[in-house]
């Protein structure tokens, strides 16, 4: 599978946009870039996914570079509940294999 | 409704003991999983199922055995627990085995003692 980076955490004020940076230089042309997100004593939540272009969904964005090589989870407008652990992880395309979660970014939210 | 939910949600058992944790999802699902979470808190998938057919099985020793009696449930049965099987074993469901969006359970925190 092709691997992920990720800072390990990040820290945001409430009310104000953050950026989540994920770069994976070896995707395959087949590969989705999915986001999920785990909050503190859950199971992970699915946030977004895409291919190739720009994908909006009531959640957040994800910005895909032209290359393909990063990507970035955009949330808006960040509240105290957006605060968890947040995971890029790509999928073969067919997605028979289930997701490989990698270390995944802590979002600390500041009020 | 809750849309994938497990039985227990905490599990404290002795070693050697066999225990299930069970898993039902409503949501009309035809792929089902058993992921596990350990102490360091990475995430590893264990088993896929699909239609009832087991489609992936990660390398987990033969103690864990999957049961799906439908594709509304996969349970996890556990055999001769040992002290490294203490973890957070999460169940989840997508709609099939594309690139769909999957939907986890609120996990079973396993305790071995």
């Amino acid at each position: 599978d092709a691997k992920t980076t990720q800072p390990n955490s990040m820290e945001s004020n409430e009310e104000e946009p953050v950026h989540l940076p994920c770069n994976h230089s070896t995707i395959s042309g087949t590969d989705y870039i999915h986001w999920y997100r785990q909050l503190p004593s859950q199971g992970p939540e699915y946030v977004i996914h895409g291919l190739t272009s720009n994908v909006n969904n009531r959640m957040a964005s994800l910005a895909i570079a032209e290359d393909r090589k990063s990507s970035t989870l955009i949330l808006h407008r960040a509240t105290l509940r957006d605060a968890a652990v947040y995971y890029c992880i790509l999928r073969e395309g067919g997605g028979a294999d289930g997701l490989t979660f990698g270390k995944g970014t802590h979002l600390i939210i500041q009020p | 409704d809750t849309a994938v939910s497990q039985t227990p949600k905490y599990l404290v058992t002795q070693m050697g003991n066999d225990k299930s944790i069970k898993c039902e999802q409503n949501l009309g699902h035809d792929t089902m999983y058993w992921y596990k979470q350990d102490s360091k808190k990475f995430l590893k998938i264990m088993f896929s199922y699909n239609n009832k057919e087991l489609i992936i099985n990660e390398t987990v020793p033969n103690r864990f055995s999957p049961k799906s009696p439908d594709k509304a449930h996969l349970n996890l049965h556990i055999n001769s627990l040992e002290l490294g099987d203490s973890a957070v074993y999460f169940c989840a469901s997508s709609h099939d085995q594309g690139n769909t969006e999957a939907f986890f359970g609120q996990g079973t925190r396993l305790t071995v003692v």
